[in-house]
């Protein structure tokens, strides 16, 4: 059964780093893509980036480029989404999604399985 | 670029059909297949539509989907409404530049 399962809720001040991750289970995590995708509680979906863990191949939304880092380590089948300076507005919930694909590294615009969410909170 | 436009709220009494509308605001809808997503209060997103109007395993076929090439949308039908049915329904398709775009999402209450 595929399964991702993400870190724990945080809550972090203005100007901390902060590194949540996603593990995923019961299929080959190498040759699957991983996105994030965010949510400011009450609001609507917002993807964020992806990468392929097979190479770390990764794509950034253009609105958040510079902002967030998405990492992986593979030997683990982990992913990883990191801020270096964290912001109130970076308050959010966050998904890891994994786009369906075949396991060639081929990938489709439908997320077939997604995290639990990670709640980060930042507030002074 | 382009954006996907929902209802914000639709409502229904159970065993009513409700439709959810996502209208592309530019570039023709059926261009880039199109999914729909339920999320219930408290936990993530998961699939009722995929690729324009095909049902992942386990969701029945009181959901379907179709895509209007006339009014350039995509819309979500849900018949025989259950109380169950209450969530926030997403549309998403893609794009060159974002990758993932998502619609506004539309608030379903099941008076």
């Amino acid at each position: 059964e595929v399964q991702l399962v993400q870190s724990g809720a945080e809550v972090k001040k203005p100007g901390e780093s902060l590194k949540i991750s996603c593990k995923g289970f019961g299929y080959s995590f190498s040759t699957y893509w991983m996105a994030w995708v965010r949510q400011v509680p009450g609001k609507g979906l917002e993807w964020m980036g992806i990468i392929y863990p097979g190479d770390s191949d990764t794509r950034y939304s253009p609105s958040l480029q510079g902002q967030v880092t998405i990492s992986v380590d593979k030997s683990i089948s982990t992913a990883y989404l990191q801020w270096s300076s964290l912001r109130a507005s970076d308050t959010a919930i966050y998904y890891c999604a994994r786009p369906r694909g075949d396991g060639s590294g081929s990938m489709s615009f439908y997320f077939d399985y997604w995290g639990q969410g990670t709640l980060v909170t930042v507030s002074s | 670029n382009y954006v996907l436009t929902q209802p914000h709220s639709v409502s229904g009494f159970p065993g009513e059909t409700v439709t959810i509308s996502c209208t592309r605001s530019s570039g023709s809808i059926t261009g880039n297949y199109v999914q729909w997503y339920r999320q219930r209060p408290g936990s993530p997103p998961t699939s009722v539509i995929y690729e324009d109007d095909r049902r992942p395993s386990g969701v029945p076929d009181r959901f379907s989907a179709s895509i209007d090439s006339s009014s350039n949308s995509a819309s979500l039908t849900i018949s025989g409404l259950k109380t169950e049915d209450e969530a926030d329904y997403y549309c998403q398709s893609d794009d060159s530049t974002n990758l993932w775009v998502f619609g506004g999402g539309t608030k379903l209450t099941v008076l």
